[in-house]
């Protein structure tokens, strides 16, 4: 059964990089993947999208292998505000859309 | 530019009771997607809109629900007879067109409480 999985949570101290890989086996050919980052009692926020190999921004960079089976949302030097929950959103092939689980990321002073 | 806005920002209902939740797409966004967040889990697709077309429902709940994207006024989700169940943080985005998985605008959500 093709799933969008992503890591529960993960820890992580303030000035250090912090990497999430979600694995989308059955993704859409042609599509993007994007990441949104949600704070409590909020809705998601964007943070970056791709289609393959590295997109950088302001806040984060994305990397997507060749095959686009998994990508890996990378933060550089978090900070205690990068506390949230992290999610990955794909088109799968039958052309659903499907947010991973979300990753629950924890940065301590 | 005003951001997506959805209300009520909270909503009480008993059960059997009939919900209407709202969302304002941004200007010029002509698709609206809605998405339902249990308490401590993850985001589930359940309705994409187009003005006046719904293009895929496949997430929403066969019975109870239906949503609707009129010419003019904003996107409803429609919930009749609520359970216990139906509690949830219900959360609308949209985007300005149908690129793939486009970058979506979230509003805040409505946080539907069934008694």
């Amino acid at each position: 059964l093709a799933k969008t999985t992503q890591p529960i949570s993960m820890d992580s101290y303030e000035g250090q990089e912090v990497n999430i890989t979600c694995s989308h086996n059955n993704i859409a050919t042609n599509d993007y993947i994007t990441w949104y980052q949600q704070f409590p009692s909020q809705g998601p926020r964007f943070i970056i999208q791709g289609y393959k190999t590295k997109v950088t921004n302001e806040v984060a960079s994305l990397f997507i292998p060749a095959d686009r089976k998994s990508s890996t949302l990378s933060l550089p030097r978090v900070s205690l505000s990068d506390t949230a929950v992290y999610y990955c959103l794909v088109r799968t092939a039958g052309n659903k859309l499907t947010f991973g689980g979300g990753t629950r990321v924890l940065v301590k002073p | 530019n005003a951001g997506v806005m959805q209300n009520p920002r909270h909503l009480v209902r008993r059960r059997g009771q009939e919900a209407r939740l709202r969302c304002s797409p941004m200007k010029g966004h002509s698709h609206v997607y809605w998405y339902r967040q249990l308490p401590e889990e993850g985001l589930k697709f359940m309705v994409y809109l187009q003005k006046e077309n719904i293009i895929d429902e496949s997430g929403m709940p066969k019975e109870r629900f239906s949503a609707e994207f009129p010419k003019e006024g904003p996107s409803i989700l429609r919930i009749q007879q609520v359970v216990r169940g139906d509690s949830a943080a219900y959360f609308c985005a949209s985007s300005p067109s149908v690129r793939g998985v486009d970058e979506q605008y979230f509003g805040p959500g409505t946080r539907l409480t069934v008694t």
